[in-house]
Order: structure tokens, then sequence, then C-alpha cells
């Protein structure tokens, strides 16, 4: 089945700095990537659609400055997290799909704590 | 504006008991995703639903799909301790996007 590898899992940094997740489809090409932000036991909030090739989308709300998304190709998408402060402290989590028939595959999830 | 009412949102009962969350919405969708979230990782698809009136079972889980592909429901035989976790559903729009349901956190005590 399809597989999303997002790396890393876990990662600890300081305010100001900024901090880079990636996402690979990995048997598989994904034209497009979707990147979501989750607080503990809610629900997925859509950040930002990521296009391979072109500028990502991002949802009402979502500052495309402070969470720059590249899709240089088929099969990584990145995120990255700029000017880190504490209050973007959170767990994010990159899907893709690999047909039209099928569900939506998640990567693993990055918990990111800012301090 | 929450498009997609899902509940209960908390839900703890005994290992053995049944249980239903229900994931209701005005609009259509073209497909209806269950997920199954752990903590600490992401969602893993169950189920995709697409026919109006669809059912599909997946060992004690069972999934219908509203005739008019605007509500989803998931019923659970017989839970045990390994079902525990966050239950999310996601209605797919014609335009490919997914419009999630607050979810159901799910505790089943031994």
């Amino acid at each position: 089945g399809a597989v999303v590898s997002q790396h890393p899992s876990w990662v600890i940094c300081k305010s100001g700095t900024s901090v880079k997740i990636e996402c690979r489809s990995l048997d598989f090409q994904a034209t497009t990537m979707f990147w979501y932000r989750q607080f503990p036991k809610q629900s997925l909030m859509l950040m930002a659609t990521s296009n391979e090739g072109s500028k990502a989308t991002y949802e009402q709300g979502v500052e495309k400055d402070k969470f720059l998304i590249n899709h240089a190709s088929l099969t990584l998408s990145t995120l990255t997290v700029t000017s880190a402060h504490p209050e973007d402290s959170s767990f994010y989590i990159c899907s893709a799909r690999q047909t039209d028939n099928y569900g939506y595959t998640f990567g693993s999830g990055t918990r990111l704590t800012v301090v | 504006t929450q498009l997609l009412e899902q509940s209960p949102q908390f839900l703890s009962i005994q290992e053995g008991e049944n249980l239903t969350v229900y994931c209701n919405s005005s609009s259509v969708f073209s497909s209806l995703q269950w997920y199954r979230q752990e903590p600490g990782e992401g969602p893993v698809l169950l189920v995709t639903v697409v026919t109006g009136g669809e059912v599909k079972k997946l060992k004690r889980l069972t999934f219908q799909f509203g005739d008019a592909r605007k509500d989803s429901s998931l019923h659970i035989t017989a839970a045990q301790p390994g079902d525990t976790g966050l239950y999310l559903c996601a209605g797919e729009r014609v335009n490919r996007k997914l419009i999630w349901g607050l979810g159901t956190s799910l505790a089943v005590n031994p």
C-alpha cells in the first residue's frame, strides 16, 4: 500500500529559530500533498495544499510567510516553520493520495515543541 | 461553521459493549472516509464509502453511507480495548477538499 514518510517525528527548538519538516511519498508520486495541524484530542485542521511545481494554497488564517511550503518534486514536500514561537507548538501531519480511488495516506506526524 | 457534525465527541465504554458514531451534514459528499488515529501517530484509513446506502464491514466494524450521501455511521460490535483511539470521519467535496469531523475519542475499558 501507499506509504508516506514524515520526518522528524519530534523536534524541540528555541523561540525564533526555524524548523523544517519533510514529507515523502515512498512508492508513489504525489502532485498534491496536504499539511495539517492538530491539537490534543482534536480533529485535523488543514493548513495548506502543497502543489508540485507551483505555489501552495493556504487556508484562511494561515500565515504563508510563517509556514513556508516547498513541493519541489513529485515525492517530496517540506513545511518550514519560520521564527517559531511557543504557540506554534503542535502536532503537524502531512498526507497524500495515490489515486482517485483511495483515501488519503498520512505521515506519522511531527510533534513540534518550541521553548 | 462545522460542516460535518460528528458525535459523540467522547465515549467511554466497557469491553463487550456496542457503540455507534455518527457523522452528519447538510452537504452532499462524493465520498465519506473513516480514519482511526493512535496518540502520536497519523490517522490511518479504515474505509471509504462512495455510493449512497452503501454498507461496508471490516471485522467488527460496520460503516454505512446515507442514501443522500450526507451522513454516515460507524458501528462497533463487542468493543475491545484495542479499539481505543480517535475516530475521524471526513467528507470529500467535489473539489476533492476534505471536510473533517471533530473526532470521537473512544476508550474501551477492560
